[in-house]
């Protein structure tokens, strides 16, 4: 079945450095892959979006690859901030659907 | 402004007690669905729906019911909420015809106690 991994363990890094987390996926190759953001009690917010032919995509200090062939996916936040701390989901089509499914989120702290 | 809505925000009740979370976009988006998130577990989806009457199961259907009378609506029901049902619940809606982004609009969630 499709996996959807992200890392679990929270990533703290200081204000100023550049932020790198990380999805993978199994069993799926899908047509595109998002990116969210999601702060403590409230819903995602839809950040970017990669299609399966492109490589890299950027918005403002945002960066998001896309490697089909390793089946993973970067999402950087470059010179980052405090008020850039959050959850960050990353979500995909699985098995026949268009519908995205969710991984389960990898937490970014960053200290002041 | 464009968003989804839930009511209530916040709702504590007991064992058995019939309840229902409504949700509402404004975005005339015809796919909708239900999640709900615990804990080490992310967001699992339980029901959505394609369109005006089209209902389906998701990952996590038991113990809910969903139905779908107009695009904008989408009411969650728990006929006889149980202590585990205690989640975050969330609605979302997408444009179904988009099917090369399907962005997820989330509404701003809804935190259910069953006690």
């Amino acid at each position: 079945s499709q996996k959807i991994e992200q890392n679990s363990e929270a990533l703290n890094i200081q204000e100023g450095k550049t932020a790198t987390l990380t999805c993978n996926y199994t069993n799926y190759s899908p047509a595109y892959l998002q990116w969210y953001r999601q702060d403590p009690g409230r819903g995602p917010v839809f950040l970017l979006l990669i299609r399966e032919n492109e490589k890299e995509k950027r918005k403002e200090r945002l960066k998001v690859t896309f490697d089909t062939t390793l089946k993973q996916s970067l999402f950087h936040i470059t010179a980052s901030q405090p008020a850039d701390s959050a959850t960050y989901l990353c979500a995909l089509p699985t098995g026949g659907s268009y519908i995205p499914t969710f991984g389960r989120g990898t937490s970014l702290i960053v200290h002041p | 402004e464009a968003q989804v809505t839930q009511n209530p925000r916040y709702l504590i009740t007991v064992t058995g007690k019939k309840l229902t979370v409504t949700c509402s976009q404004n975005m005339n988006h015809e796919y909708m669905s239900w999640y709900r998130q615990d804990p080490g577990l992310g967001l699992r989806q339980i029901y959505y729906s394609m369109n005006v009457e089209v209902t389906d199961k998701g990952d996590v259907p038991e113990g809910y019911k969903v139905s779908r009378k107009e695009k904008r609506n989408f009411p969650l029901i728990l006929e006889s909420p149980s202590p585990n049902q205690t989640s975050l619940y969330f609605c979302a809606s997408s444009i179904d015809r988009d099917r090369a982004r399907n962005t997820q609009y989330f509404g701003p969630g809804t935190r259910l106690t069953v006690l």
